[in-house]
């Protein structure tokens, strides 16, 4: 059973029409939250961490939030530059002493046409 | 900055055939990790360490092996390949406390 799920697999936009991405997770005692970026044939990059409920981070056309269960990744206007898989992962203070240690979802994989 | 530097890029083994995927980092890095994504999966943790000489399980170390000798190397080694092993592997380092996992390109392995 995935302990992380994001929601949609997939999602395609048109330039300029903002959306949500979800990441919705099942067990208790979160370490971290995270999001990363990931281009066809590369490794992940690091956008975000969330560590508490309530919190909130921003970049560019971007802003992640946190709630007990879930996060969001909202994506303001934008633009073919920003397709991309977005991956959600997490780590837990009761399985293993490193935040490192991630689950992660499956990704939402974002395609904008201009 | 060179980061994580992953090699070979691509591989294509025989199944029974044993190979080392390279994994090096010049950030001075403790922590590091392998993790290996499968077409529609999230990534999954093979091994990790926190330091030089210090390693361990992750959720999937079946058919793997690591050692971690110095601060920038952290090898994985398959040493009987299995088609289920024919997958995107990446590794990946942090400095620890709160800051964020850097992933090198990958290697991607096929086991025929």
């Amino acid at each position: 059973e995935d302990q992380v799920t994001q929601s949609p697999e997939a999602l395609r936009l048109q330039e300029g029409e903002s959306s949500s991405l979800n990441c919705s997770y099942t067990v208790s005692g979160l370490r971290g939250l995270f999001w990363y970026r990931q281009d066809p044939g590369k490794g992940p990059e690091f956008l975000f961490t969330l560590y508490s409920a309530g919190e909130e981070k921003e970049k560019e056309r971007l802003k992640a939030t946190l709630t007990k269960k879930e996060s969001f990744l909202h994506i303001t206007a934008p633009k073919p530059e920003d397709s991309a898989t977005y991956l959600c992962a997490v780590s837990y203070f009761d399985r293993g002493s490193t935040l490192g240690r991630l689950y992660f979802g499956r990704g939402t994989q974002l395609t904008v046409w201009p | 900055n060179a980061g994580v530097t992953q090699t070979p890029k691509f591989r294509i083994l025989k199944i029974g055939q044993s190979m080392t995927l390279q994994c090096t980092q010049d950030m001075n890095h403790n922590y590091m990790y392998w993790y290996r994504q499968d077409p529609g999966m999230g990534l999954k943790l093979i091994y990790y360490s926190v330091g030089a000489g210090i390693t361990d399980k992750g959720e999937v170390p079946n058919g793997y092996n690591v050692s971690r000798s110095t601060t920038e190397d952290f090898p994985l080694r398959l040493e009987l390949a299995a088609p289920s092993q024919t997958s995107v592997y990446f590794c990946a380092s942090h400095a620890g406390s709160d800051s964020p996992l850097h992933f090198g390109n990958g290697t991607r392995l096929t086991v025929t």
